[in-house]
């Protein structure tokens, strides 16, 4: 099972509204990563977890805030959004920090 | 700062057409992924490369690492409309750390 889920599929939220983004894994990896990718655009990273500690964040705004509850979940919780964050927000996994990374669907989002 | 060039950036071919695509770097990889995208969906692995030289076959897809390890190509052999998506490739460098390159989208036309 290479499998990464995210959820939802897709989001619209208003710039005062509090989100979460969610991802699950069950492949036993130990690195979990949020990408942004804009339309067009290779995906940017965001955050990577490893061994369930936030070991980068790329330099992200404060009103994304991400959680890692255990080992196979992801979360991505959203405040104050602007509406340039509107993008394809991807997790990832791999089974150490850097090669080899599975990602989700990603979750469309849309701040109005 | 590009640690990752790819070349072309937008490619549109007739089917049954061959292509390449480059991923280029100064510095050396640990190792290397091609990933293809479809709109509105994740990049999905197509192969990982990590000794110089290397080649790896998926069907019509011919992925080759460089002796150097600073460079990479996708060679696909008659293209068929559904090959059409971005493909990225994406190198391991010194800090562990995914770098994607720029993309080529490509388009094949029936």
């Amino acid at each position: 099972d290479t499998e990464v889920t995210q959820t939802p599929k897709h989001l619209v939220m208003g710039m005062t509204n509090k989100k979460s983004l969610k991802c699950e894994q069950h492949m036993g990896h130990r690195a979990m990563y949020w990408y942004k990718q804009k339309a067009k655009k290779p995906p940017e990273l965001m955050f990577v977890y490893s061994y369930e500690k936030l070991s980068i964040n790329e330099s992200v705004p404060s009103r994304f805030s991400p959680e890692c509850p255990n080992s196979s979940l992801l979360n991505l919780h959203l405040h104050a959004l602007q509406p340039e964050d509107s993008a394809l927000y991807l997790c990832a996994s791999s089974q150490g920090p850097g090669p080899e990374a599975f990602f989700g669907q990603g979750t469309r989002l849309t701040v109005v | 700062t590009q640690l990752l060039e790819q070349s072309p950036q937008f490619l549109s071919i007739q089917e049954g057409e061959n292509l390449t695509v480059y991923c280029n770097s100064s510095s050396v990889f640990s190792s290397l992924q091609w990933y293809r995208q479809e709109p509105g969906e994740g990049p999905v692995l197509l192969v990982t490369v990590v000794t110089g030289g290397e080649v790896k076959k998926l069907k019509r897809l011919t992925f080759q690492f460089g002796d150097a390890r600073k460079d990479s190509s996708l060679h696909i052999t008659a293209a068929q409309p559904g090959d059409t998506g971005l493909y990225l490739c994406a190198g391991v460098f010194a800090g562990n750390m995914l770098t994607f390159g720029g993309g080529t989208r490509l388009m094949v036309k029936p």
